[in-house]
């Protein structure tokens, strides 16, 4: 079975700087990995996905995530904080296209002016 | 535009009154998931059809049953909520088999939140 682990359930930032979301996962098999992002009192909306190819795959809002093999890692990543950047972030992983995602705990992310 | 839309937004229920949410999508996805999600907590699966084939996680609650009565809707009944089943409620579809050349594996609704007098 798969799993994801999200280190770090608050991660506060100032405006402008860097954003790192870590997240790392377990998986039999070559996983597909995915970012999501939820603003209060909606759904998931999709960041970022890894399926194959790149490891390094750049989503919406300026975020990108590298897949590290070796690390079983998917770190999310952002140059430039912003203050619209403020969400719960969601790491999941999939083995399959037939498979539901398994979702990591998540990250409430705060930028500080 | 396409999309996944889940009524009410938010709802309020007494103590042991079964209680309805509802999902519909316009995506003619033939999958469709059910999530419930605590504050502060991941989405949890508890149950998904694939067309009309339905899957119960081993862990879902007997309070908790489905109904999808055609491609492009799908219900949630609790039958008897307890104040342990305040949360968020969130509708996902997808389509069966996707891959990496499409777009988004979940569409996720907006969520109902479900709150327990």
């Amino acid at each position: 079975a798969q799993s994801v682990t999200q280190l770090g359930s608050h991660v506060s930032v100032s405006e402008g700087a860097l954003v790192l979301l870590r997240c790392n996962y377990s998986s039999s098999v070559p996983p597909y990995l995915f970012w999501y992002v939820q603003y209060p009192n909606q759904g998931l909306q999709l960041l970022l996905k890894y399926t194959t190819g790149a490891t390094l795959v750049k989503g919406i809002n300026g975020f990108e995530a590298e897949f590290k093999k070796s690390e079983t890692s998917f770190h999310l990543t952002k140059p430039s904080a912003h203050m619209s950047d403020a969400a719960e972030y969601f790491c999941a992983v999939a083995i399959s296209g037939n498979t539901p995602l398994v979702f990591g705990k998540g990250t409430r992310l705060s930028v500080i002016a | 535009d396409a999309m996944v839309i889940q009524n009410p937004r938010y709802q309020v229920t007494q103590f042991g009154k079964p209680v309805t949410l509802s999902c519909s999508q316009t995506l003619n996805h033939n999958v469709m998931y059910w999530y419930q999600q605590k504050s502060s907590q991941a989405p949890k699966l508890l149950f998904h059809y694939y067309d009309k084939d339905f899957n119960n996680e081993a862990d879902t609650p007997d309070n908790f049953q489905s109904r999808r009565p055609n491609t492009s809707f799908c219900f949630l009944d609790i039958r008897s909520p307890g104040l342990g089943d305040a949360a968020m409620y969130l509708c996902a579809t997808s389509r069966e088999g996707w891959g990496p050349e499409l777009n988004q594996p979940q569409h996720f609704g907006d969520g109902t939140r479900l709150s327990i007098l």
